[in-house]
């Protein structure tokens, strides 16, 4: 059974550095073509997308949040973390991290990182307030 | 590229079909998926590549269309569809504003 769990703190001060970590159970995070994603929602808002980290190690961020945020991945504790510096109100959201699943490409004859989220966790609410 | 799904709400009754849009700003070919969403739980994927169905994914939900033109179709509501449902793409895996499906 593929799982994903999100933790990290409830509460952070605007400036601050928030540190979210994501830990996974059912898929490997080293040899597996899949990939974890760090999408977030705040509260009564549309889903947006942060970043990902693929197996293979290969990052992606989004472009409007590229400077603030470093995904990472530690194999031995299943976990992938994100980092957010310099935190404002405006990032007040439940945090959620999702995988990505495989995907065979017809053109290589091998498996990839396809770019969709077939398993959510259950989220982790972030409110930044001082 | 930027989606934009339509209606933002959608009133309807059980065993009504619903059709709901999205709408890419650039040809994503068919690299669309489709979301439902549940107040308090986390999106569940319904329909991946604009018309495969995920996992465990009823017949009654079904995608199609390519390029820049999506429909997600639920041929009939069942009292459990009601949600939001939200489109995403794949260049920028970016997702759309969301459709409310709303009891009439």
């Amino acid at each position: 059974q593929v799982t994903l769990k999100e933790s990290g703190p409830v509460l952070v001060k605007p400036t601050e550095t928030l540190t979210l970590t994501c830990t996974v159970s059912g898929f490997s995070l080293t040899n597996s073509r899949m990939g974890v994603s760090w999408i977030r929602q705040p509260p009564g808002k549309a889903l947006e997308w942060l970043a990902h980290i693929f197996s293979s190690g290969e990052e992606s961020y989004s472009t409007s949040l590229k400077s603030r945020l470093t995904i990472s991945k530690d194999t031995s504790k299943s976990q992938v973390v994100l980092t957010m510096t310099n935190v404002d109100p405006v990032d007040t959201a439940t945090y959620y991290c999702a995988r990505i699943p495989s995907e065979y490409d017809y053109v290589w004859g091998n498996y990839r990182p396809s770019w969709y989220f077939d398993v959510w966790g259950r989220g982790t609410l972030v409110t930044v307030s001082s | 590229i930027v989606l934009t799904q339509s209606p933002a709400t959608l009133s309807l009754s059980p065993g009504e079909r619903a059709t709901l849009s999205c709408r890419a700003s650039l040809s994503i070919s068919s690299s669309l998926a489709w979301y439902q969403q549940k107040p308090g739980r986390p999106p569940r994927l319904l329909i991946y590549d604009a018309s495969k169905r995920a996992n465990g994914v009823p017949a009654r939900f079904s995608g199609s269309g390519s390029g820049t033109d999506f429909t997600l179709t639920i041929s009939s509501l069942e009292p459990e569809d009601f949600a939001v449902y939200f489109c995403q793409q794949r260049p920028s895996y970016a997702f759309g504003q969301g459709t409310k499906l709303e009891f009439k």
